[in-house]
């Protein structure tokens, strides 16, 4: 199985502030990637899918990049909305696997 | 509006059985990939198992693999996720979920809690 590995486990930062968020495949997944955002009590929402594709209707301060085994989600300017958990899903061979997860916290 | 609706969660003993479902609306169901993904204690989020359109490919996480089988109707809207000889640890949220080409999930429902104990 591909493991899937991300950091920080929890990130402080303050509203405006750049965040970035890594993910790292046990091997090459070429682009096959996803980042959700969770928050609790809720399900998961796509935010970006193919490493760098936008989901529709998700706010252009989100952004993701990466290829082969590293992988980055990056928030240009969190807002008060983007305090939440983050995850990373391979989807280039079975069983699907996601990271264990960022939390965003305030600062 | 494009929705998902599960059910069918509740308590049950260990070894015991459950069918949960998952009503689509809003979109062509028989169109999609689906699957059905829960919480796993330190580890974030597991994919448990997918389903494509017509039934006929079905791919599970290997924990499951004996003992849950996943199924659809497409003439009624709705996934289903048969659970049997369920243990502690298959205690989770199930979210069922819809999977463009099978790969990621773009659509999410609110889930159902599965609860193993005795």
């Amino acid at each position: 199985d591909i493991q899937m590995t991300q950091s920080p486990s929890t990130l402080s930062a303050s509203v405006g502030d750049r965040v970035t968020i890594t993910c790292r495949a046990s091997q090459s997944i070429s682009r096959w990637l996803a980042w959700y955002q969770q928050k609790p009590g809720k399900a998961p929402k796509l935010l970006i899918y193919k490493a760098s594709s936008l989901e529709s209707g998700v706010p252009s301060r989100f952004s993701g990049s990466g290829s082969g085994t590293e992988f980055t989600l990056t928030i240009s300017s969190l807002q008060p909305d983007d305090f939440a958990s983050y995850y990373c899903q391979q989807y280039n061979s079975y069983p699907w696997t996601f990271g264990q997860g960022t939390k965003v916290e305030i600062k | 509006e494009a929705q998902l609706v599960e059910s069918g969660g509740g308590l049950v003993q260990p070894g015991g059985s459950l069918r949960l479902s998952c009503a689509a609306s809003g979109f062509t169901f028989s169109s999609f990939w689906m699957t059905w993904v829960r919480p796993a204690p330190g580890k974030g989020l597991e994919w448990v198992a997918n389903i494509n359109q017509d039934g006929t490919e079905k791919y599970y996480v290997d924990s499951v693999k004996g003992r849950f089988t996943i199924s659809r109707d497409n003439a009624k809207n709705s996934l289903y996720l048969q659970m049997n000889s369920l243990r502690a640890e298959d205690t989770a949220v199930y979210y069922c979920a819809r999977a463009p080409s099978g790969w990621y999930f773009d659509l999410w429902g609110r889930g159902t809690l599965v609860t193993v104990s005795s």
